[in-house]
């Protein structure tokens, strides 16, 4: 079975601080993961995703995570917020065989960015 | 281009009422996947296509709920008799293929779904 956690439901940061979301997962195989934003009132956008060809993966708007598989992690981080990154995110993992075409969401992460 | 779009955006019906929600994902997609995003439930995915057929549709949450999709194109999602607990955002995604768990799967803006 497939899972995702996300740690916190809420994370406060100011801008120009470093921002760190965390996820956890659990899968019966090797899993792809995918970190996607939503910000008001707008569809989900992919941000990054790891496919098993690097353990740190770059994405758009100066967003990265580090696929750890002895930790089951997959934690997004910025160095530095900006007040546009102010949105919810979700940690996905997608794995084949059965359940092929399914995406499984964490509960999202709102990330708040203080002036 | 044109990315994936949703009609309508938010729709208000009474308990009891039939609604269709409908999806028209990005030209030349032939996956298309429908979830919904509840305060409760978070966000579940419901069915898939790969062209005209859904090889699952066991995230469908009762046989109130059924979903087609004709041409190889646009999907309508079916939900008969609404409940209040169906209540919700229904958001449709569409991909090149369905190849493999890489694929990246590209979202519409969603239907809000109120069921008084």
């Amino acid at each position: 079975a497939q899972s995702v956690t996300q740690l916190d439901s809420h994370v406060s940061v100011s801008e120009g601080t470093p921002v760190l979301l965390r996820c956890n997962y659990s899968s019966s195989y090797s899993p792809s993961l995918f970190w996607y934003v939503q910000h008001p009132n707008k569809g989900l956008q992919l941000l990054l995703k790891y496919t098993s060809a690097a353990t740190l993966v770059k994405g758009i708007n100066g967003f990265e995570a580090e696929f750890k598989k002895s930790e089951t992690s997959f934690h997004l981080t910025k160095p530095s917020a900006h007040m546009s990154d102010a949105a919810e995110y979700f940690c996905v993992v997608s794995v084949g065989g059965s359940t092929l075409g399914r995406l499984y969401f964490g509960r999202g992460t709102q990330l708040t960015v203080w002036p | 281009g044109a990315g994936v779009s949703q009609s309508p955006s938010n729709k208000v019906t009474e308990k009891g009422k039939d609604v269709e929600l409908r999806c028209d994902p990005i030209s030349g997609h032939t996956a298309l996947y429908w979830y919904r995003q509840s305060l409760g439930q978070g966000l579940e995915f419901l069915i898939y296509f790969q062209g005209n057929s859904a090889p699952d549709k066991s995230g469908l949450p009762s046989d109130r709920f059924s979903a087609e999709r004709t041409g190889g194109s646009v999907s309508t999602l079916t939900i008969q008799r609404t409940q209040q607990e169906d209540s919700a955002v229904y958001l449709c995604a569409s991909s090149p293929r369905l190849a493999g768990a890489t694929d990246t799967q590209y979202f519409g803006p969603g239907t809000r779904l109120t069921v008084l």
